[in-house]
């Protein structure tokens, strides 16, 4: 099965940069998404990381450590807006018949304070 | 706008009762997943549809059941309703079966009183 652990809760200050860890134990991996879920919204897709190293794309960039169960995702110049759950989710190798089963963290809440 | 409709957004019932939640994918994908999210709680995966067969469960209860139609649509079925019940049921749908993007419906809230 996987475990997946998030810190439930993080605050950080408008303009400033932060990082989510997310650590993982699995039978198996492929690769480990990160959604973003603003209040009673629907999650959004964020970064999707197969290889280990940091993937940049705009003000957010994902790092993964396969060796290590590992990865964060970096937020940059953060703005209000970025108030929001960040969910971390492993996609694990697939049995034989080919399919996968994608697992969700409970995710961290991100407060953006002025 | 993720391009999955759900319906309907709202749903108030009593317990005891049956509803069927509704959801069409994007078009061109071929997956559609379930999911049940509590208050302030994370996503918990329920089922998983592909090209209109079950190919993951999750831990869905024997209440609940789902099927993938030959249009792609999905329906939930939530039966004899319980308090606990009442949640946000989220549909996504991607294009293949596992490691892809996927994209969330706006949800549909189940309160049951």
């Amino acid at each position: 099965g996987q475990n997946i652990d998030q810190p439930t809760e993080m605050t950080a200050t408008e303009g400033a940069i932060v990082q989510i860890n997310c650590t993982y134990q699995t039978s198996g991996f492929n690769g480990l998404f990160w959604y973003q879920q603003h209040a009673g919204e629907a999650p959004t897709f964020l970064s999707y990381n197969v290889l280990d190293g940091l993937e940049e794309k705009g003000r957010f960039s994902s790092f993964l450590s396969r060796s290590k169960g590992y990865s964060y995702l970096l937020l940059k110049e953060l703005q209000m807006k970025d108030s929001a759950s960040y969910l971390c989710a492993v996609s694990p190798l697939p049995p034989f018949g080919g399919y996968q089963k994608v697992t969700f963290g409970t995710g961290t809440k991100l407060q953006v304070i002025p | 706008d993720s391009g999955v409709t759900q319906t309907p957004k709202h749903l108030i019932t009593a317990t005891g009762q049956r509803v069927t939640l509704r959801c069409s994918p994007r078009s061109g994908d071929l997956s559609v997943y379930w999911y049940q999210q509590s208050l302030d709680q994370g996503l918990q995966f329920l089922i998983q549809y592909y090209n209109g067969e079950e190919r993951a469960k999750g831990n869905i209860l024997e209440r609940f059941s789902a099927q993938q139609f030959p249009d792609l649509h999905s329906e939930l079925n939530l039966s004899s309703l319980e308090l606990g019940d009442s949640a946000l049921y989220f549909c996504a749908s991607s294009q293949g079966q596992g490691a892809y993007e996927q994209y969330f419906g706006p949800g549909t809230r189940l309160t049951v009183t």
